[in-house]
C-alpha cells in the first residue's frame, strides 16, 4: 500500500540531546513537509522540500534541521537548540501543487 | 502575509443536520483549495479539494468556491457524530511552495 511513514510514533528526547524523526513515502511524490501542532493550535510549518537535496525553511525552523538525500525521505532532527520541543510532528508529501497527506505523527516529549 | 481564515469554532449542529463550515484567504493568486478533517490526537486526513468556481460533491460533502468573494466552504448533509472533528482549510497559490492552512473549525456532532 502507499503511503507515508512516520516512526517513531512517541520519543522522549533528554535535556541536551538531538533526536531525529523519520519520514518515508512510497508515493514517488516529490514534495514532502514537517510540521508541528501544539495542542489546540494550528499546523505550523518546520521545513518542506520540493526536491532531492534542496529544502527551504518554513516559519518555524529554528532549533530543527532536515535532509533530504533520497525523494522518499525527509528526516528532521529537532536539536538541543530548541527550547521547547513538546509537540505533535507531521509529515507530509504531495505532488508539486496538490494535495497534501499526512503520516499519522511523532509525539515529542522531555523527559 | 497570505493568510487562511476560520472561525475557531467550536461548531455544533443536531444529528441529521447540515454543517457549513467557512474559509476565507487573503491571496487572489490562490488557486487550489483543500479541506483536512483531523480527529482529536491523529493526523489531518484530506477530504476534497476544489480548483474551479462553484460547487464539488462527494457523497455528503460539498466544497463550494467564490473566487471573487475569496471565500470556500465545506458543507456536510446529514451530519452524524462520526464527524465531530476539527476541520481544516487549506489553499495554494501557484507562485507559492507550500500550502497555507487556516487554523481550523472545531466541528461537534450531538447525538
Amino acid at each position: 500500500d502507499g503511503g507515508i511513514t512516520q516512526s517513531p510514533k512517541y520519543l522522549f528526547r533528554k535535556e541536551g540531546q538531538n533526536v531525529t524523526l523519520s519520514c518515508e513515502q512510497n508515493l514517488n511524490h516529490d514534495a514532502m513537509y514537517w510540521y508541528r501542532q501544539d495542542p489546540g493550535q494550528g499546523l505550523r510549518l518546520i521545513y518542506y522540500s520540493q526536491i532531492v537535496n534542496d529544502f527551504q525553511k518554513g516559519d518555524i525552523a529554528e532549533g530543527y534541521s532536515v535532509s533530504r538525500e533520497k525523494k522518499e525521505s525527509f528526516p528532521l532532527t529537532v536539536t538541543s537548540a530548541q527550547k521547547n520541543p513538546t509537540a505533535f510532528y507531521l509529515c507530509a508529501s504531495s505532488p508539486l501543487g496538490g494535495p497534501q497527506h499526512f503520516g499519522d505523527g511523532t509525539r515529542l516529549s522531555i523527559l | 502575509q497570505k493568510e487562511v481564515e476560520q472561525n475557531s469554532g467550536p461548531l455544533s449542529v443536531p444529528e441529521g443536520a447540515i454543517a457549513s463550515l467557512n474559509c476565507t484567504y487573503s491571496d487572489r493568486g490562490s488557486q487550489s483549495f483543500f479541506w483536512y478533517r483531523q480527529y482529536s490526537g491523529k493526523s489531518p486526513e484530506l477530504i476534497m479539494f476544489i480548483y474551479s468556481n462553484g460547487d464539488k460533491e462527494d457523497g455528503r460533502f460539498t466544497a463550494q468556491l467564490n473566487k471573487a468573494s475569496q471565500y470556500v466552504s465545506l458543507l456536510i448533509r446529514d451530519s452524524q457524530p462520526s464527524d465531530s472533528a476539527t476541520y481544516l482549510c487549506a489553499s495554494w497559490a501557484g507562485s507559492a511552495r507550500q500550502l497555507t492552512f487556516g487554523s481550523g473549525t472545531q466541528l461537534t456532532v450531538l447525538p
